[in-house]
């Protein structure tokens, strides 16, 4: 139990343009999501939380204009990188929770999703 | 808010001896400690966590304890195999924001056979 997908694993655009990745949890309903960035070597970065129908809350330093969030049912959230630029170019890893868990706390993570901009 | 340290950032061990992790955290309030291991482009995996009702836990080679006194938590890896060799994270709650954990630097372990 406790599935999360994302979609694309992969993706490389050109400079300016937008993608669009997908976080589902499949097998339970998730109370809340979250989007992380990994650079090579360093550690998960929270970028924003977001919650069902409620507008996402972005980290200190993360433009909510360029990294559109839409979490739009308990199971489905987007993360959208707008104009997208080299500097952008990371790996993108969702995350869910559930209010059935043993802990608020505990998340269970999506496979992430390279995104490379040319 | 929160803040989490990590140490070692990397770790060599030989095959069959003992990896140690250690975590400090900032927010006294934290009460849940989870371990993720990530291998090199996927996600990250939890391996074992601790609540702060209990000093430790076990689950089979690996086990993690806390001090919640001086704030500070570890992970224990014994007999290692090479399939041990990973990144580490800890992670402690962003008690102030309901559900947000904050992550650890990380620490890469590497098995030498």
């Amino acid at each position: 139990g406790a599935v999360v997908s994302q979609h694309p694993s992969w993706v490389i655009c050109k400079s300016g343009t937008s993608v669009k990745i997908e976080c589902r949890s499949l097998d339970f309903q998730a109370t809340t999501m979250f989007w992380y960035r990994q650079f090579p070597k360093q550690s998960l970065m929270l970028m924003a939380t977001s919650n069902e129908g409620s507008k996402a809350t972005y980290e200190q330093g993360v433009e909510k204009d360029k990294f559109l969030i839409n979490h739009a049912s308990l199971t489905l959230s987007t993360l959208t990188v707008t104009s997208a630029h080299p500097e952008d170019s990371s790996f993108y890893i969702c995350s869910a929770s559930h209010a059935l868990s043993g802990s608020s706390y505990e998340q269970f993570f999506g496979p992430g999703t390279r995104l490379t901009v040319l | 808010g929160e803040n989490v340290e990590q140490h070692p950032s990397t770790l060599s061990v030989q095959e069959g001896d003992s990896a140690v992790i250690k975590c400090t955290y900032s927010d006294s309030a934290s009460n849940y400690f989870p371990w993720y291991k990530q291998e090199l482009g996927k996600r990250p995996q939890l391996i074992i966590d601790i609540r702060s009702n209990v000093g430790e836990k076990k689950d089979q080679r690996i086990a993690v304890t806390l001090n919640k006194t001086a704030k500070h938590f570890s992970l224990h890896i014994t007999e290692t195999q090479p399939e041990d060799s990973a990144v580490y994270f800890c992670a402690a709650p962003q008690y102030s924001s309901a559900s947000k954990i904050i992550f650890g630097s990380g620490t890469r372990l590497s098995i030498r056979p």
